[in-house]
C-alpha cells in the first residue's frame, strides 16, 4: 500500500481539464510545501512536472499546475492533449526521505 | 547538460550479488544527494534512498534498510546500488535520480532505468 492516495485513473477528452488528487496526510503532503508531480510514458524514465506543489520546472508546459489544501495535493492539466496520456506520481518529503503515490493513468479519450 | 547514465540490463540467479551503477556528468556531483527508485512489473514508484556523495551521508527508506547498499565514488561522479544475494522478488526496473534538496526536495534528472531480472 502506498503512502499517498491517487485515484488509479482519470480520463477526459481533448482542449478539457483534468485534475489528479493526491492524498496524503499530516507528516507528509500537509506538513511540508514539498509535494512533486512526475509524468511517466511507457517505457521511459519519470519526468518531472511540478515540484514544491506548484512551481513548474523549465520547459513543462503551463497547461500543467498544481495545488494543495490541506492533506491533499492536486495536479490540473488543462487543454488536454494526446501526448498527455501516461502515468502520473505524486510524491512528498517526509523525515528524510520522500513517499510517492500509487499513481494515476491519465487515457486521453 | 545534466546527465544520469545508468548501467545495462542484468540477468541474475537467485542468489547471486549484483552492483549497478549511475554515472553524473554536466553538474557538480558532490554538491546533490542522488536518490533510487525501484519499479517493479507493472507497479508503481518506491523511494529506496539517497547518498550525498560529497561525504556519503547514506539513508534508506524503511521498507529497503538492510536489503540493498548504497554507496559513491565522488572521484569518478558515479553512486552505485548494490545486493548481496539476489531474490526472484528484486526484479524491478532501478531508476537513479538527483535530489534537489536546498529549500525544496524533488528529483529533477532522472537516469534511463536499470532492469535487473532475477531468475532461475
Amino acid at each position: 500500500q502506498s503512502a499517498l492516495t491517487q485515484p488509479a485513473s482519470v480520463s477526459g477528452s481533448p482542449g478539457q481539464s483534468i485534475t489528479i488528487s493526491c492524498t496524503g496526510t499530516s507528516s507528509d503532503v500537509g506538513g511540508y510545501n514539498y509535494v512533486s508531480w512526475y509524468q511517466q510514458h511507457p517505457g521511459k524514465a519519470p519526468k518531472l512536472m511540478i515540484y514544491d506543489v506548484s512551481n513548474r520546472p523549465s520547459g513543462v508546459s503551463n497547461r500543467f499546475s498544481g495545488s494543495k489544501s490541506g492533506n491533499t495535493a492536486s495536479l490540473t492539466i488543462s487543454g488536454l492533449q494526446a501526448e498527455d496520456e501516461a502515468d502520473y506520481y505524486c510524491s512528498s518529503y517526509t523525515s528524510s526521505r520522500e513517499v510517492f503515490g500509487g499513481g494515476t493513468k491519465l487515457t486521453v479519450l | 547538460e545534466v546527465q544520469l547514465v545508468q548501467s545495462g540490463a542484468e540477468v541474475k540467479k537467485p542468489g547471486e550479488s549484483l552492483k549497478i551503477s549511475c554515472k553524473g556528468s554536466g553538474y557538480s556531483f558532490t554538491s546533490y544527494w542522488i536518490g533510487w527508485v525501484r519499479q517493479m512489473p507493472g507497479k508503481g514508484l518506491e523511494w529506496m534512498g539517497i547518498i550525498y556523495p560529497g561525504d556519503s551521508d547514506t539513508r534508506y527508506s524503511p521498507s529497503f534498510q538492510g536489503q540493498v547498499t548504497i554507496s559513491a565514488d565522488k572521484s569518478i561522479s558515479t553512486a552505485y546500488l548494490q545486493w548481496s544475494s539476489l531474490k526472484a522478488s528484486d526484479t524491478a526496473m532501478y531508476y537513479c535520480a538527483r535530489l534537489v534538496h536546498s529549500s525544496s526536495w524533488y528529483l529533477d534528472y532522472w537516469g534511463q532505468g536499470t532492469l535487473v531480472t532475477v531468475s532461475s
